[in-house]
């Protein structure tokens, strides 16, 4: 069965700190995999997403993520957080075949102390 | 360009009662998709579609109807509302199916 699993709820950084937030999914075909972020009461925002190519990928806002297949991984990372980036971070993965259909993972919620 | 639009922001239900929550783009976008989100569940797939006049089951379609007269519109129909449907409800359109990009959600409560 297709799967993602984001293994924190909830974690807590310095503000200024490394930031990396587990992905992993369980996928039958060449995955898509994605990074979305949700502020609070807000809708859901793309950081970066993951097709095909190079398996180290941009976003916005400083993120990047790296896809390894050999541990069904897609973590994001950011080298300095900021106080702006507390909010949940979903992890999500489709496939080209699937008419966009998205499949999430629980979310993990970040927080940043100053 | 307002990208993904969604009304209301919010609605009240009694059990029973029906509603349609209305989600409109207007970046021709063909894929369109709706999404529940419940806490600590992410996002599920209620219905989807890849363009005007289709549209397909997701993950979670019990007690709703979609249709898709349009590249712009595509409401989700509650036709009897359950307390289980209380949920925050997410519109997402893209240009391929692959690419979603979300509205900013209607918060819907059924007592």
């Amino acid at each position: 069965a297709q799967s993602v699993t984001q293994p924190d709820i909830h974690i807590t950084v310095s503000e200024g700190a490394s930031l990396e937030l587990r992905c992993n999914y369980s996928y039958g075909a060449t995955p898509y995999l994605f990074w979305y972020v949700q502020s609070p009461g807000q809708g859901l925002q793309l950081l970066l997403k993951y097709f095909s190519g190079d398996t180290l990928v941009q976003g916005i806002k400083g993120f990047e993520a790296e896809f390894k297949r050999s541990q069904s991984s897609f973590n994001l990372r950011k080298p300095s957080v900021h106080w702006s980036d507390a909010a949940e971070y979903f992890c999500a993965v489709g496939a080209k075949n699937q008419g966009g259909k998205l499949i999430f993972g629980q979310g993990t919620e970040l927080s940043v102390k100053p | 360009n307002a990208g993904v639009t969604q009304t209301p922001k919010f609605q009240v239900l009694k059990t029973g009662q029906s509603m349609t929550l209305q989600c409109a783009q207007d970046m021709n976008h063909e894929y369109m998709s709706w999404y529940r989100q419940d806490p600590g569940m992410g996002l599920r797939l209620i219905h989807y579609s890849v363009g005007a006049g289709i549209t397909d089951q997701g993950e979670v379609p019990n007690g709703y109807n979609v249709s898709r007269s349009t590249t712009e519109d595509f409401p989700l129909r509650l036709l009897s509302a359950a307390p289980s449907q209380t949920s925050v409800y997410f519109c997402a359109a893209g240009p391929r199916r692959d690419t979603q990009y979300f509205g900013p959600g209607t918060r819907l409560t059924v007592l």
